[in-house]
């Protein structure tokens, strides 16, 4: 079955540190990953996607995430934190052709 | 350029009433997506539709509720006998699908938000 998890329910970090959001997932065949954010009153924003090629994607507001096909993962990361990165962040997988499945969401919270 | 709107941002209703949520999608993109985001949990996906193509209704969760979309473009999400467990966040995306696949980015409106007392 198809699946997505993000283990943390909440993050935080000061303020120019670095930053990792975990996803993990399970599908059939080739995966298609995307994170997604939604900032407060606000609807959610498209990211960044892996679907095929290089493993490092590089996405809005200089995030970027790593594909590890052995790992099962899909990590969001960031080398220098903002305040303004605080907001809610959605991990989503599907397959080749399966509906598409969020996470229940990470709220990271970068403190000055 | 216009994005994904909604209507309404808000909705009071009481239980047992019937609701109408209404997504008008970006001109061209050809698939349309409807999601419920409960207080504090993930996105639900509901419904599908690509094109003409027949809708993936599997997210549905019970059969108060369904959607329509006219002439490939609005959509309409309507809960009928609304019930407490309703209340939630209903949002729709819609994305450029050309593969009538899953794998396109979506671009969400802001959603309406549902209380049913």
């Amino acid at each position: 079955a198809q699946s997505v998890a993000q283990p943390e329910d909440q993050v935080n970090v000061a303020e120019g540190n670095p930053l990792t959001v975990k996803c993990t997932y399970s599908v059939s065949g080739n995966p298609y990953l995307f994170w997604y954010v939604q900032y407060p009153n606000r609807g959610l924003q498209f990211l960044l996607k892996y679907i095929t090629g290089d493993n490092l994607v590089k996405g809005s507001y200089g995030f970027e995430a790593e594909f590890n096909k052995s790992q099962t993962s899909f990590h969001l990361k960031k080398p220098s934190a903002l305040v303004s990165d605080s907001a809610l962040y959605f991990c989503a997988v599907t397959g080749s052709a399966s509906k598409i499945i969020f996470g229940s969401g990470t709220r990271l919270s970068i403190r000055p | 350029g216009a994005g994904v709107s909604q209507s309404p941002s808000n909705k009071v209703t009481e239980k047992g009433k019937d609701v109408e949520l209404r997504c008008d999608p970006i001109s061209g993109h050809t698939a349309l997506y409807w999601y419920r985001q409960s207080l504090g949990q993930g996105l639900e996906f509901l419904i599908y539709f690509q094109g003409n193509s027949a809708p993936d209704k599997s997210g549905l969760p019970s059969d108060r509720f369904s959607a329509e979309r006219t002439g490939g473009s609005v959509s309409t999400l309507t809960i009928q006998r609304t019930q407490q467990e309703d209340s939630a966040v209903y949002l729709c995306a819609s994305s450029f699908d050309g593969r009538g696949s899953y794998q396109e980015t979506q671009y969400f409106g802001p959603g309406t938000r549902l209380l049913v007392l």
